[in-house]
């Protein structure tokens, strides 16, 4: 069964802390996605990566093949980062396979 | 311009209404997508559309017509809904389908 579990689902840390949040997924994919939903709000797609690492400002992903696993790292955080955090991936040409999100908190 | 917009932002209905939802892109993208979420819960997708011909139907309820007039345009048409529906409808785009996703802002529907 073609499966995404994150980790942690709730993460509540203060202003400046160094976040990692985490994404595993049962089979084989041709991409992972990170996107962030701010509450009552749309999504927005940080990331789409197939293997490596990305960098944009203060984010950071990786992907490792092999263990079938990916970070999503924010260095320096913020309170406007607070938002729910979505790994989502696609198993071969199927839709995108959405994890169950984790919500950020930062405290000032 | 790498933007999806999604017209209205919120949307309150009585069941016996008819309404529509719109989304519009301009990058060129030839998949889009609706998705409906419900609170605190993933994305579910409902419809996907690939060089404007509906290529999936996650068996929708037929009181959800979608509809693509042309390349930028994703209309949602509603008719008779039931509280249920009330949730966040998603729009998203992608070069091709499997592509990366570029989501719209959301409709909020509640059903009265």
């Amino acid at each position: 069964k073609n499966e995404v579990e994150q980790s942690p689902q709730n993460l509540t840390a203060q202003e400046g802390e160094f976040i990692t949040i985490n994404c595993s997924y049962s089979v084989g994919i041709s991409a992972l996605h990170w996107l962030q939903q701010h509450p009552g709000g749309g999504i927005v797609s940080l990331f789409m990566l197939s293997s490596g690492k990305k960098k944009h400002g203060r984010l950071i992903a990786t992907i490792n093949i092999q263990e079938k696993h990916s970070s999503l790292h924010i260095t320096a955080s913020h309170p406007r980062d607070s938002a729910v955090y979505i790994c989502a991936v696609i198993f071969g040409n199927e839709k995108l396979t959405f994890g169950t999100g984790t919500r950020l908190t930062i405290i000032p | 311009d790498t933007e999806v917009t999604q017209t209205p932002k919120h949307l309150v209905m009585g069941m016996t209404n008819k309404k529509s939802l719109k989304c519009e892109q301009h990058m060129g993208h030839r998949a889009m997508y609706w998705y409906k979420q419900k609170a605190k819960k993933p994305p579910e997708l409902m419809f996907v559309y690939s060089y404007e011909k509906l290529s999936i139907n996650e068996s929708v309820p037929s009181r959800f017509s979608p509809e693509c007039p042309n390349s930028s345009l994703l209309n949602l048409h509603l008719h008779a809904l039931q509280p249920e529906d009330s949730a966040l409808y998603l729009c998203a785009s992608s070069q091709a389908w499997s592509n990366e996703q570029y989501f719209g802002p959301g409709t909020r529907l509640t059903v009265t």
